[in-house]
């Protein structure tokens, strides 16, 4: 079985501060992460991910996420936020040998100019 | 690549009335999945398919969801008979074997009256 827990409903977060979305996760064998982001009326776009290697994974729009496995944790971090930025993020986590992804139930990120 | 194209974006329908929604994955994707999300439940998996076949169909709510995948191009989910609680935002969703992620629809937005 697999699951990811995201924490928290909503953050917020003062344009220009640092940001860090949290999400912890449980998979049987290794995990493939994810990080996709949902602006209103729109569908889930793809952030980034971990398959291997560097525990700290780069994407799009200047977001980055920490892989840890030792606290199973893959937080979504930005190091100066948008206003734009503002939108519902979800954490996703699938076992090597499935294809099925496990989502989050989402984070609410409000940047306040 | 045009990207997961869904049709129609908007649907309003009677109660009792018959649904489909559209789907056109990306071209060589092999895995096709289709989403629910509504406020309360946030997003639940409702059918996938890979190859065109339907591997896990353990999602779909009752008798009255059904869902095709013909070819390798196209999709349809289908309700019959709708009722108001089938009102949602309905996304496919496609991916490819491998440490890929999905690629999501736009989505349909469904409202039963």
């Amino acid at each position: 079985a697999q699951s990811v827990a995201q924490p928290e409903d909503q953050v917020n977060v003062a344009e220009g501060n640092p940001l860090t979305v949290k999400c912890t996760y449980s998979v049987s064998g290794n995990p493939y992460l994810f990080w996709y982001v949902q602006y209103p009326n729109r569908g889930l776009q793809f952030l980034l991910k971990y398959i291997t290697g560097d525990n700290l994974v780069k994407g799009s729009y200047g977001f980055e996420a920490e892989f840890n496995k030792s606290q199973t944790s893959f937080h979504l971090k930005k190091p100066s936020a948008l206003v734009s930025d503002s939108a519902l993020y979800f954490c996703a986590v699938r076992d090597i040998g499935y294809q099925k992804v496990t989502f989050g139930i989402g984070t609410k990120l409000q940047v306040i100019p | 690549d045009a990207g997961v194209i869904q049709s129609p974006r908007h649907e309003v329908t009677e109660m009792g009335q018959e649904v489909t929604l559209r789907c056109k994955p990306i071209s060589g994707h092999d895995y096709l999945f289709w989403y629910r999300q509504t406020m309360m439940r946030g997003l639940e998996l409702l059918i996938y398919f890979n190859n065109n076949v339907p591997i896990d169909d353990s999602g779909m709510p009752e008798d009255r969801f059904s869902a095709k995948m013909p070819n390798a191009s196209f999709s349809t989910l289908k309700i019959q008979p709708s009722e108001p609680r089938d009102s949602a935002v309905y996304f496919c969703a496609s991916s490819r074997t491998g440490p890929y992620g999905y690629t999501f629809g736009s989505g349909t937005r469904l409202t039963v009256v």
